[in-house]
């Protein structure tokens, strides 16, 4: 799985658009971009996943660059509930079923 | 509603004693793993299954060993826990391929 480099905090003021980037340089081709995150104490929670198109969902968007080298996950209206630590993993198409490798992620603080 | 569960949420045992941590899911899921989360390393993969009677090593598999004896519960279980095995443990589970991973709520086990 390629390796995944990350700020390790970032604060963000409430109501604003939180912007947490990761870069993932030796990704390969087959290989996707996923985002989880994990509010304190609790298991981890799946946010968005994508391959080379951006893509959003009810919680968040995701954009990756066109070389895939590195992508940003948006909240666009960051909530204090958004506090967490949020994790982008490189996940590979043969990797069947998941073996999701996580590494330290960006502690993210939302202030009133 | 489907769900994944780990029982106990809370245990304290001693040195070289057994301690077995439950995991069950209801969503009929194939694969399922179980992670270890320490301050300063993030969650780390012990042991997956990509089915019944399957099971694998992750990275930090020492000193643990789990059974797949039905698509609901993977057990994970410390053969003889020693102090450094003190952690929080989520256990997982996903559909084939690269489906999301849904989280149980941890364990947290203590060893004296």
């Amino acid at each position: 799985d390629a390796k995944t480099t990350q700020p390790p905090s970032m604060d963000c003021a409430e109501g604003r658009a939180a912007n947490l980037p990761c870069n993932h340089s030796t990704i390969s081709g087959n290989e996707y971009v996923y985002w989880y995150r994990q509010i304190h104490s609790q298991g981890p929670q799946y946010i968005i996943h994508g391959l080379k198109n951006n893509e959003t969902n009810e919680m968040a968007s995701l954009i990756i660059t066109e070389d895939r080298k590195s992508s940003t996950l948006i909240l666009p209206h960051a909530t204090l509930r958004d506090t967490a630590v949020y994790y982008c993993i490189v996940r590979g198409f043969y990797n069947q079923g998941g073996k999701l490798i996580f590494g330290q992620g960006t502690e993210l603080s939302v202030k009133p | 509603d489907a769900e994944i569960t780990q029982s106990p949420r809370h245990k304290i045992t001693e040195t070289g004693r057994q301690v077995t941590l439950a995991c069950h899911q209801t969503w009929n899921h194939n694969n399922m793993f179980w992670y270890r989360q320490d301050l300063g390393h993030g969650l780390r993969l012990i042991h997956y299954s990509y089915g019944v009677q399957d099971t694998n090593k992750g990275e930090v598999s020492d000193g643990y060993s789990v059974s797949r004896s039905n698509t609901e519960d993977l057990p994970l279980t410390l053969e003889s826990a020693a102090s450094s095995q003190t952690s929080v443990y989520f256990c997982a589970s996903s559909e084939s391929g690269l489906g999301e991973l849904f989280f149980g709520e941890g364990s947290r086990l203590t060893v004296l």
